[in-house]
Parts: C-alpha cells; structure tokens; sequence
C-alpha cells in the first residue's frame, strides 16, 4: 500500500460527458503528479501541484483541467470526453521539491476510465 | 527535449539475466529512475542513480549509466517469475522543474 488513494477505480461513462478523479496523497506529500497510462502512448505527465499551486504542466489537453485543495487531495477534471480519453489515469504524490530532490513518487492504484 | 524511450517488450528464461535498456534525451537529467509496475497496481521505485554515478548495484539489481550516450540500463539477475512486469525508465530534468518524465515502460515476460 503506496498511502496513495484513487477514486473511482473504474469509471465508464460516455462521449461528452465529464467527470471527476479525486486523489489523496500520503500524509505530509505536498506534491501531486497526475499521470495518463494508454496502451498507445504509455505513461504521459499532465501535471503537478505543490502545496495548491500548480508547478508544471505537460501534454495535458485544454478539456482537462485539475487542481489541489488547502487538505493536498487534488482532483483531475475532464470533460467532453471522448472515445481516446479512455485510459488509466495515475496520481502520484511525492515529498519532491525540485529536480534536485531524489524524493521518490508513490503511485496510487490508478482510476480505469473507459469512454463509450 | 524531453523524450525517453524503451523497447516495449523482452523475453527471458527464469535464471537467466534480463538487460532493460532506455534512451532519454535530456543531458540536464539530475536523476535517472527506474519503476517496476506489477499487474493490476500502480508504480513502485525499484532504484535511482545519480547523473554524475556510472553504476549503481542494489542486490540483484544493476543500473549502467552512459551519460555520453544518454543510456541507461537495469540489468535484473537470476530472474524469477516474480520480476514479470513493466518496467518504466524515468528522468527528472533539471530544466522542467520538478517533473519526472517516463518511458513508455518495458514489458518483461519470464520464460519456464
């Protein structure tokens, strides 16, 4: 048990509909790593919280958005979903603060979304 | 840019060695990671190397670093069927922050 929860587990929903990931990290991690696992792209970062406020982005699309509350838990919103959305999606939290921190990331079990 | 890459697949016999291989593009990297992820779970770290370390040995774990070439390898001895898993190379660029940019992750199948 990484101390990393993720819910739902799994979520199957359709075209154009939005829904919402919620992650809680373990205690005292004020970073939160959102990531997306498909089988044709493998393990892509969209983003990361520190302590609220956002501290990178990557490859995230414009439909999705997320953030992180003043309790650290962080939720990964997307919406207009479609049929390329559907994938694993990972949060990961960490005592990380720089590049130059070794601070490893605890990966949480992953939301399966499927979209139909 | 940040890019790193890995074959997707390797088959070894149970005992023999598995020899995971990674390229990243990053020369800034400070560290250099490897994940194991297990079915059904997310991932865990198996170990990390420094970018100024040629080696690093953890049991049966060896990583090979080639900073030079920008390679990175985890060399798995004796494998048993309990290393059956994907295994991810990561690394942390030094120009991006904090972010850690993964491989697409390494299929590892044992062999009886």
């Amino acid at each position: 048990d990484s101390g990393v929860t993720q819910t739902p587990k799994h979520l199957i929903t359709a075209t154009g509909q939005r829904v919402t990931l919620r992650c809680s990290p373990r205690s005292g991690d004020l970073s939160v790593y959102w990531y997306q696992q498909s089988l044709d792209q493998g393990l892509q970062f969209l983003i990361q919280y520190y302590n609220g406020e956002e501290r990178a982005k990557g490859n995230i699309l414009e439909r999705f958005s997320a953030q992180q509350f003043p309790d650290l838990h962080s939720e990964l919103n997307l919406s207009s979903l479609e049929l390329g959305d559907s994938a694993l999606y990972f949060c990961a939290s960490s005592s990380r603060t720089g590049a130059i921190d070794t601070g490893e990331l605890f990966f949480g079990e992953g939301s399966r979304l499927t979209v139909l | 840019g940040e890019d790193v890459e890995q074959s997707l697949f390797l088959s070894v016999r149970e005992g023999d060695s598995s020899v995971i291989n990674c390229t990243y593009t990053d020369s800034s990297s400070t560290y250099l990671y490897w994940y194991k992820q297990e079915p059904g779970a997310g991932l865990q770290l198996l170990t990390y190397i420094f970018s100024n370390m040629d080696m690093k040995q953890d049991q049966r774990l060896t990583v090979l670093l080639n900073k030079k070439d920008k390679h990175l390898s985890l060399r798995i001895a004796d494998t048993q069927t309990g290393d059956s898993a994907i295994y991810f190379c990561a690394e942390s660029p030094l120009s991006s922050a904090s972010k850690i940019i993964f491989g697409s992750g390494t299929r590892l199948s044992i062999r009886p």
